[in-house]
């Protein structure tokens, strides 16, 4: 199946810094990648819904000047947070669209830590 | 955009078959169903995907009834290693499709 890669897999910072996530689709163009979130224990959260080469759709709840996403071409989109704190600890996936029906590929998710 | 209900857990023994089913009455005409798997810290992984009647693959079936309103996740003979979250999701073939995901069922397989 198609791969999507994500860099870093996981990440240490210390809070106020920023930290940028990058989702990768290895072989196939995605004109849509999706962001989500995932508590310890929970499901995935959809945060934002990306287009290539234009502003990506925040779901109600998430802070678009918090999470900035950027999709410049069709096989990336990154996704840093700002000023990140503890409370932004979590898991970070990025899905990709591939071009059979509505199929999402995942990528393998990106650990965030905030000290 | 339709919403999805599944069981919030289910256990089951080696070798046994699993069948997990998801509840989706507000399906549209044009929406496709899909199974994602997902083990702890990694991303879900498409499993199976299906319009209706029956689709198998290499690890699983799916069960799609004629009124569509529900499906029905199956896996043959599972193993340990098939514990994991299981996800069902719905959205249309043009993309419309709502990504977002519900609760997932925890199965829990044991020797």
């Amino acid at each position: 199946g198609a791969v999507v890669s994500q860099h870093p897999s996981w990440v240490i910072c210390k809070s106020g810094t920023s930290v940028k996530i990058e989702c990768r689709s290895l072989d196939f163009q995605a004109t849509t990648m999706f962001w989500y979130r995932q508590f310890p224990k929970q499901s995935l959260m959809l945060m934002a819904t990306s287009n290539e080469g234009s502003k990506a759709t925040y779901e109600q709840g998430v802070e678009k000047d918090k999470f900035l996403i950027n999709h410049a071409s069709l096989t990336l989109s990154t996704l840093t947070v700002t000023s990140a704190h503890p409370e932004d600890s979590s898991f970070y996936i990025c899905s990709a669209r591939g071009v059979v029906r509505n199929e999402q590929y995942f990528g393998p998710g990106t650990r965030l830590t905030v000290t | 955009l339709a919403k999805t209900t599944q069981p919030i857990s289910m256990d089951s023994y080696e070798g046994q078959e699993v069948n997990i089913t998801c509840s989706h009455n507000n399906i549209a005409t044009n929406d496709y169903i899909t199974w994602y798997q997902q083990f702890p810290s990694q991303g879900p992984r498409f499993i199976i995907q299906g319009y209706k009647t029956k689709v198998t693959n290499e690890v699983a079936s799916l069960f799609i009834p004629a009124d569509r309103k529900s499906s029905t996740l199956s896996l043959p003979r599972v193993s340990l290693s098939d514990t994991a979250v299981y996800y069902c999701l719905v959205g249309d073939e043009a993309g419309n499709n709502d990504m977002r995901f519900g609760a997932g069922t925890r199965l829990t397989v044991k020797p």
